[in-house]
């Protein structure tokens, strides 16, 4: 049973550029959510999808969208990326009806 | 005041020694309470799930849950330097629809040979 999947791992990027992070869920999970997690810091919430739909957002700015495909995958993409974008960029998967959040290893994101 | 206050640690301990991590929250609607293990570099792994006041165990792991006094625990039995990690606790209130997952900043655990 492969578990969360997060592609890349690791990416350089420089300001002002754009990124876009993808994650497939755990088998037979339907929901993703997007985290960030600076340095020495716990998760933050980004934003959460099921069907296909944003179900809630965190408290960050508009720079950060995502998207979720009919087969549950789901993308984060960042615009403009400013210097304290840099973090680990986690995503989780879930049952919608269930509390548990599963993580996948993570895409780590340097802006320079 | 940040919603969810856990000591950064680091905690360091000897082999086979039990283990106390600590959360305290300020949100009474919190309901769901977790623990996740993160190792350096990698995502958090869940370990413990618990929705009701009290005690939850799972091995050498127990979690407990004071919602009146807004304080949870993870007891660690019989550490060992595997256990070396990151400790994040984890909360959610999802009767408001609030299904997002709020962390503390995580203690961080090492455990001497």
């Amino acid at each position: 049973d492969a578990g969360v999947t997060q592609s890349p791992t690791h990416l350089i990027k420089t300001r002002g550029q754009q990124v876009t992070l993808r994650c497939s869920p755990k088998s037979g999970h339907d929901t993703v959510s997007w985290y960030q997690q600076a340095l020495g810091q716990g998760p933050q919430f980004i934003f959460q999808y099921y069907e296909e739909e944003e179900r809630q957002r965190g408290n960050f700015p508009d720079r950060f969208s995502g998207h979720q495909f009919p087969n549950y995958s789901s993308e984060l993409n960042v615009n403009a990326l400013l210097l304290g974008d840099s973090a680990l960029y986690l995503c989780a998967s879930s049952l919608t009806d269930q509390e548990t959040q599963y993580f996948g290893p993570g895409t780590r994101l340097l802006v320079l | 005041q940040k919603e969810v206050e856990q000591d950064p640690g680091p905690l360091s301990v000897p082999e086979g020694a039990i283990v106390s991590l600590n959360c305290t929250y300020s949100n009474s609607a919190f309901q769901y309470f977790m623990w996740y293990r993160q190792y350096s570099r990698k995502g958090p792994e869940l370990l413990m799930y618990t929705y009701s006041s009290g005690n939850k165990e799972d091995g050498r792991f127990t979690a407990q849950v004071d919602k009146s006094s807004k304080y949870i625990s993870l007891f660690i039995r019989d550490s060992q330097p595997s256990d070396s990690a990151t400790y994040l606790c984890a909360m959610s209130d999802p009767d408001t629809g609030r299904r997002a997952l709020t962390f503390g900043s995580g203690t961080r655990l090492q455990v001497q040979p």
